[in-house]
C-alpha cells in the first residue's frame, strides 16, 4: 500500500525548535515531490513547499521562505519539516503529500494524516 | 502571488447538483490545464477528486466533474449525497518562475 505516515503531535513553547516527519512506504521515495502544506485551525489549507526527495532541490512559497526548513533523507525514504525558533502563529496542522508525477502540473495524489503543532506558553 | 478565489460556502439537497467556482487568473487557471480539487472532511486529510481540470483518479465517483472557462475553474457534484458535504480546495499551476502551486480559499459543502 502506497502511504505517508507523520510523525506524531507535538506540543512546544516559544522559542523552542522542532523537526516532524513524513515516511513514505509502498513506492519509490526518491523520485518524487513531496509537499508540505499548513492548515492553523479553522482555516484553509496553504502551500509550504516542496522537496524533490532525489536530489533535495526545495521550493518555498514565498510566506515561509526563511521561516521553515524543509529537507529529505532518502535512505530511510523520510522528508522533514522543521522550525528553527517556534511562534504561537506556527500552531496549525501540517500535512505532507505527495507530488503524483504522472500527472501533469503539480498534483498531490497521497496524504499523510496530518501532524497537530500546539506552540503555547 | 494570490491565492484562487473561491466563495466560501454553497449548499444543495440531496439529488441535486452544485458548482463551486475557482477564479484566479491569465497566468495561472487561465494559461494551464492543470487545475486540481482536493475533499476535505473535518479532521481528515485531503483526497485528490480531480486533476488536469477534468480528470478523476481512480475509485472517485463520476459523480464529480470539472471544467473550466477562462481564468475560472469548477467542480461539480451531481447527485448530492450526505458524505459530499465537505471543504473543497482548488489549487493551480502557476508556472515555473514562481511558487509553482497555488491554493483557493476554500468552499464548504453543505447538502441540506
Amino acid at each position: 500500500e502506497v502511504q505517508l505516515v507523520q510523525s506524531g503531535a507535538e506540543v512546544k513553547k516559544p522559542g523552542e525548535s522542532l523537526k516532524i516527519s513524513c515516511k513514505g512506504s509502498g513506492y519509490s521515495f526518491t523520485t518524487y515531490w513531496i509537499g508540505w502544506v499548513r492548515q492553523m485551525p479553522g482555516k484553509g489549507l496553504e502551500w509550504m513547499g516542496i522537496i524533490y526527495v532525489g536530489d533535495s532541490e526545495t521550493r518555498y512559497s514565498p510566506s515561509f521562505q526563511g521561516q521553515v526548513t524543509i529537507s529529505a533523507d532518502k535512505s530511510i525514504s523520510t522528508a522533514y519539516l522543521q522550525w528553527s525558533s517556534l511562534k504561537a502563529s506556527d500552531t496549525a496542522m501540517y500535512y505532507c503529500a505527495r507530488r503524483e508525477v504522472r500527472y501533469s502540473g503539480y498534483v498531490f495524489d497521497i496524504w499523510g494524516q496530518g501532524t497537530m503543532v500546539t506552540v503555547s506558553s | 502571488q494570490s491565492a484562487l478565489t473561491q466563495p466560501p460556502s454553497a449548499s444543495g439537497s440531496p439529488g441535486q447538483s452544485v458548482t463551486i467556482s475557482c477564479t484566479g487568473t491569465s497566468s495561472d487557471v487561465g494559461y494551464y490545464n492543470y487545475v486540481s480539487w482536493y475533499q476535505q472532511h473535518p479532521g481528515k486529510a485531503p483526497k485528490l477528486m480531480i486533476y488536469e481540470v477534468s480528470k478523476r483518479p481512480s475509485g472517485v465517483p463520476d459523480r464529480f466533474s470539472g471544467s473550466k472557462s477562462g481564468n475560472t475553474a469548477s467542480l461539480t457534484v451531481s447527485g448530492l449525497q450526505a458524505e459530499d458535504e465537505a471543504d473543497y480546495y482548488c489549487t493551480s499551476y502557476a508556472g515555473s518562475n514562481n511558487f509553482p502551486v497555488l491554493f483557493g480559499g476554500g468552499t464548504m459543502l453543505a447538502v441540506l
